[in-house]
Formats: C-alpha cells, structure tokens, sequence
C-alpha cells in the first residue's frame, strides 16, 4: 500500500511568486492535515480536512495560503504570493476517520515538500 | 490539548535501553498520550499510543504512571536509526480525528 505522497520534494522560489505543494493521502483516508516547519521552530499544524471539507483552518497564518481537496481525494497548499518566511518544510498527514470512536487514529505522514523563497 | 514536558536531548550508546520521559502533569481523563518521533529529513511517523496500561508493540513500550501525570517511552536496544526527535502528545480520545499538537520534543542522539 502506498504511504502518503508529496510533491515537489524541494520548491526553490523567489519572493512574490506563487507555488503549489500537492499531498496524496492514502486511500481511503477521510482526513488531511497540512502542518509546517519553519527553520528552528516546532512543527506547527495549519488545517485539517475531512474528506473535501475544511474541520479546521486555524493554523493558517494568513490570506496569501490557500488550501484545497476537490473531490476529497488529493490536496494542494498554494502560497501566493511567496514571502521569505514561507520558507521550511511542508508536511502532509492523513488517517481514517475515527468519528464516534472512543480511539484515537494513528496519523501517517508524507516526508515533506521543502519550500525554499529567496 | 494540555501541554507536556520533554527533555530538549538525550544521548544513548548502541544497543542500550533508552527511557525518554515525558510529562503531563494536567492530563485528562479522556487524553491519550501518543509519542511519535521524526528521523532526519522524514515525516514524522508513530511509534506507539496508550491511555492507562502499559503497551508494547514492536517498535517501543510505553510506562504509563499510575496517575497518569507522565509517561515513559522505552527503546530496549537502540541502534543508530532511533537517533531522531521523539514527541510526546496528549489527544482527546472523544475527539478521535482531532490534528496532533507537536512540542519541542526531546532530540535522542545515539552512540555507536
């Protein structure tokens, strides 16, 4: 079975300009998180989707990130336009949906899409 | 979430048992204590969960304190591939897809 997938791995960019990271979740997983780590700074999570719907957006550190699921399946996290403090890694998780479970779901992670604005 | 504390590092030799602490001093009853760890340049991934017993899987044990207030992940025989950072996080098991909270973690470092 596949893991969760990224893509780019690396994104080198120039301040102003738009780029869009693009996250795989296993199949069949309802949920996707988007977290990110910027340089030297714990792994901060950004929102959460279950299945094409935002559950909670109150990670987004602003206007100029925009993040999708069309058809709650894969997902992309577009930064436009790009600022210096975008830099860092951007990580993908999904797990299954636990609703009314008294269990806690295991996440799985893709291994990032490193952003880099120069 | 309620918050937890982790040494910022630790150091290991190859093939020692390793106890990474953790605490929760205001845990609730309905939060499970899950501990996760990231490997150099990866995604973190998990390593194991539990809410009141102790639990084993391959990977690691997990100590859970009678009252609950701290937690103990163990690595039996660390090898050079558990050098990585390893996260303890509380998550309300009512809520079950709620997003994981990372800390700072505790950097675990092990000599060959």
């Amino acid at each position: 079975e596949a893991g969760v997938t990224q893509f780019p791995s690396h994104s080198v960019i120039e301040k102003g300009q738009t780029v869009t990271l693009r996250c795989d979740p296993i199949s069949g997983h309802d949920n996707l998180y988007w977290y990110r780590r910027v340089m030297g700074k714990e792994i901060k999570f950004l929102l959460h989707f279950v299945k094409e719907s935002k559950q909670d957006e109150s990670g987004m550190p602003n206007n100029r990130f925009l993040a999708e699921r069309t058809g709650g399946t894969y997902s992309t996290l577009k930064v436009q336009p790009a600022e210096l403090e975008d830099s860092g890694v951007y990580f993908c998780a999904s797990s299954q949906d636990r609703s009314g479970l008294t269990n806690t779901g295991e996440l799985f992670f893709g291994e990032g899409s490193r952003l880099t604005v120069l | 979430d309620a918050k937890t504390t982790q040494p910022n590092s630790m150091e290991s030799n190859e093939e020692e048992p390793v106890h990474l602490p953790c605490n929760h001093s205001t845990i609730s009853g309905t939060d499970y204590i899950h501990w996760y760890r990231q490997l150099p340049s990866q995604g973190p991934e998990y390593v194991i969960h539990g809410l009141t017993s102790n639990v084993n899987n391959r990977m690691a044990s997990l100590a859970i304190a009678e009252d609950r207030k701290s937690s103990t992940l163990i690595l039996h025989r660390a090898t050079l591939r558990d050098a990585a950072v390893y996260y303890c996080i509380l998550r309300d098991r009512t809520s079950g897809n709620t997003p994981l909270v990372f800390g700072k973690g505790t950097r675990l470092s092990v000599i060959a």
